[in-house]
């Protein structure tokens, strides 16, 4: 069955550190998304990417954030300058038919900032 | 704006007993509604999905779901639950061309 991969699974990176998070989405998806989950907390949507662009993003996804589709398969998410609160899950995710259908979620990147 | 809400954050059922974790939502027109499940250290895994037609649908793992327009709801149930069933739940919604918004999840305890 298809799936979606993130690697690393898990990544430790000192503050102000840049991080690049990378995702493999279902093949056929052309709609990829990234999550996020801080530790305890519920998992929170940052971007949505179609076409090339971005087609949504949330108050989080400030200019530390970029996502890129470096290559047809990858979809990254990059952080620039990371901080203590960036420490979470992140998850990726990809779908078929578009945002707020059905999605496909990674088994997601543990990020821990230290 | 739309909204998930898990009125129970923790959920305790022994071994064999039934289940039904509650899911409300605030929306202004036909959600797409989902469960997801997430096993500890685990990603999120789809249980089941509503976007229409039959209220109650089935779902992996012996889960359902139904879909009640007029309380707004999307309860999960399962009718005899086992130890591997212990995880946290998450109810999600969603509109064609919106992003998903997650509830803050249900953590469900099995007691042997």
């Amino acid at each position: 069955e298809p799936e979606v991969t993130q690697t690393p699974s898990h990544q430790v990176t000192q503050m102000g550190q840049e991080v690049i998070l990378r995702c493999v989405p279902i093949s056929n998806h052309l709609y990829f998304y990234w999550y996020r989950q801080i530790l305890g907390q519920k998992v929170e949507f940052l971007v949505s990417f179609y076409n090339n662009e971005i087609s949504e993003k949330s108050e989080i996804f400030d200019d530390q954030f970029s996502v890129e589709r470096p290559d047809g398969s990858n979809f990254t998410l990059k952080i620039r300058s990371t901080k203590l609160e960036d420490s979470a899950m992140y998850f990726c995710a990809s779908s078929s038919r578009g945002p707020g259908t059905e999605a496909f979620f990674g088994q997601g990147t543990r990020l821990t900032v230290v | 704006a739309q909204s998930v809400t898990q009125p129970d954050i923790h959920i305790t059922v022994s071994e064999g007993a039934s289940l039904e974790l509650r899911c409300n939502y605030s929306y202004g027109a036909t959600p797409y509604l989902f469960w997801y499940v997430q096993s500890p250290g685990q990603g999120l895994q789809l249980l089941l999905k509503y976007f229409s037609g039959d209220t109650l649908v089935q779902g992996i793992k012996g889960f359902e779901a139904e879909f009640k327009r007029s309380q707004s709801s999307f309860n999960l149930r399962k009718p005899s639950v086992h130890w591997s069933d212990a995880a946290e739940y998450f109810c999600a919604v969603g509109e064609r061309d919106d992003k998903i918004i997650f509830g803050k999840g249900t953590r469900l305890h099995i007691l042997p």
